[in-house]
């Protein structure tokens, strides 16, 4: 099974400020298949970007991804007050499908 | 727009079958999709379980395989979860959600195993 590894645990920082969050994968993940998802207290992970780089629908284009193999990148530009929360990223390329342990994004 | 909800007990206790249920609205299982199920505890952090296609085609998470069951009834747009013989290390919060980047869930449902 592939292992991800997302870095760092914890991310502290300001809003208006530039988020770059990592995810590495034990071994290459098939055709780019990754997503992000975010998560905040009480609520169910919601899709941010899928198949490396492509943006859910409704998500804000301040979210990106990035990466290929077994490297990827969520960015975001620009942090509102409302995107601190927990950030998993999970590869679909390969059964089982699995997830990260995930980034915490706090308000510094 | 695509609606999901879990459904069943919200106790089970050691060693019996936790069964719950999801219910789809706004989209027909029937017109595709695989649709999955997956569960999120604080010990392990979130865990794909397995996923079923219409059709009933499944395939699972092999660490559960042994005691999981998944079922479809497109008459009722519903998909089911069986797991069985469980123990306090399946306590945890379980979705349902639309494959295969899981861009629909439901909004979970916390089954605690405890006699």
């Amino acid at each position: 099974e592939i292992v991800l590894t997302q870095s760092p645990g914890t991310l502290s920082l300001s809003p208006g400020e530039r988020a770059t969050l990592s995810c590495r994968a034990s071994q290459s993940v098939i055709s780019s298949y990754l997503a992000w998802y975010q998560q905040k207290p009480g609520q169910a992970p919601r899709l941010l970007i899928y198949g490396a780089s492509d943006r859910a629908t409704g998500i804000p284009d301040r979210f990106s991804g990035s990466g290929s193999g077994t490297d990827f990148t969520l960015t975001i530009s620009r942090l509102e007050p409302e995107d601190f929360a927990v950030y998993y990223c999970q590869q679909y390329g390969s059964s089982p499908y699995t997830f990260g342990q995930g980034t915490k994004l706090e308000i510094k | 727009q695509v609606q999901l909800q879990e459904s069943g007990p919200g106790l089970v206790k050691p060693s019996e079958t936790l069964s719950l249920t999801c219910t789809v609205s706004g989209y027909s299982i029937s017109s595709g999709y695989y649709w999955g199920w997956i569960r999120q505890s604080p010990g392990k952090g979130l865990e794909w379980i397995g996923s079923i296609y219409h059709s009933g085609s499944t395939y699972y998470n092999p660490s559960l395989k042994s005691r999981v069951t998944l079922s479809v009834d497109t008459s009722k747009n519903q998909f089911s979860l069986k797991l069985s013989s469980v123990t306090a290390a399946d306590t945890a919060v379980y979705y349902c959600a639309r494959d295969v980047s899981f861009d629909h869930w439901g909004q979970g449902t916390l089954v605690t195993v405890a006699s």
